[in-house]
């Protein structure tokens, strides 16, 4: 099993242009995230997805989009990016259930210039 | 608001040496409490607690959770190099299961 995996690993945006984040897991999980990490800041959820078709906004939603068309892939969109939206990107899944633990991808370091 | 804050934020130990990290929280409708170590990338899973008194210990680390006083702490004996990493604390304080996370206590052990 691969787990959780993310692409891009790194990518450079000027501002103002667009790109899609893909995280995908084959644990068969119900349930999955997306992160920002920002120093100093700790892992804050952007949005999240209690099922296919299904999404929901996390604590900063703001700037991002995203879709949950088949169970294993959660994808998060930057329409207009901001230099404000540099940081590193986390993807998560888990289990339904009464068990809370997320598994975390690799994550995705985005510069905004 | 819900909140999670964890202590010390940074920690510079030697080989050898015990260490205790402190994660206290503040939410509505307390789930369980989880930990994970965060090396150069992804944060991987520890423990999670549910309830009060109970530890759990996996090799040299430990960690027990105090639901009547809110907090947790996280204890490592005979630290090793490859226990430096940032620890983080996080709470699920609902049936979605998101998590609420601290920012982090970076441990860094001194051969």
């Amino acid at each position: 099993n691969a787990g959780v995996t993310q692409t891009p690993k790194f990518r450079v945006l000027k501002t103002g242009q667009s790109m899609t984040l893909l995280c995908a897991q084959d644990m068969n999980h119900e349930y999955m995230y997306w992160y920002r990490q920002d120093p100093g800041m700790g892992l804050r959820l952007i949005h999240y997805s209690v099922g296919e078709g299904t999404t929901a906004k996390g604590e900063v939603p703001d700037g991002y989009n995203v879709s949950r068309l088949k169970k294993q892939n959660f994808l998060l969109g930057l329409e207009s990016a901001a230099p404000s939206q540099t940081s590193v990107y986390f993807c998560a899944s888990r289990l339904a259930g009464p068990r809370y633990e997320q598994y975390f991808g690799p994550g995705t370091r985005l510069t905004v210039t | 608001e819900d909140k999670v804050v964890q202590s010390p934020l940074s920690l510079v130990v030697h080989e050898g040496d015990t260490v205790t990290l402190n994660c206290s929280y503040e939410v509505t409708n307390f789930r369980s409490l989880l930990w994970y170590k965060q090396e150069k990338k992804a944060p991987t899973f520890l423990f999670m607690l549910t309830s009060s008194g109970i530890e759990k210990k996996s090799g040299r680390l430990s960690s027990i959770l105090d639901k009547k006083e809110l907090f947790s702490i996280l204890n490592i004996t005979a630290t090793q190099t490859g226990d430096s990493a940032v620890y983080l604390c996080a709470v699920c304080p609902g049936s979605q299961g998101n998590l609420i996370f601290g920012k982090g206590t970076k441990l860094s052990v001194k051969p």
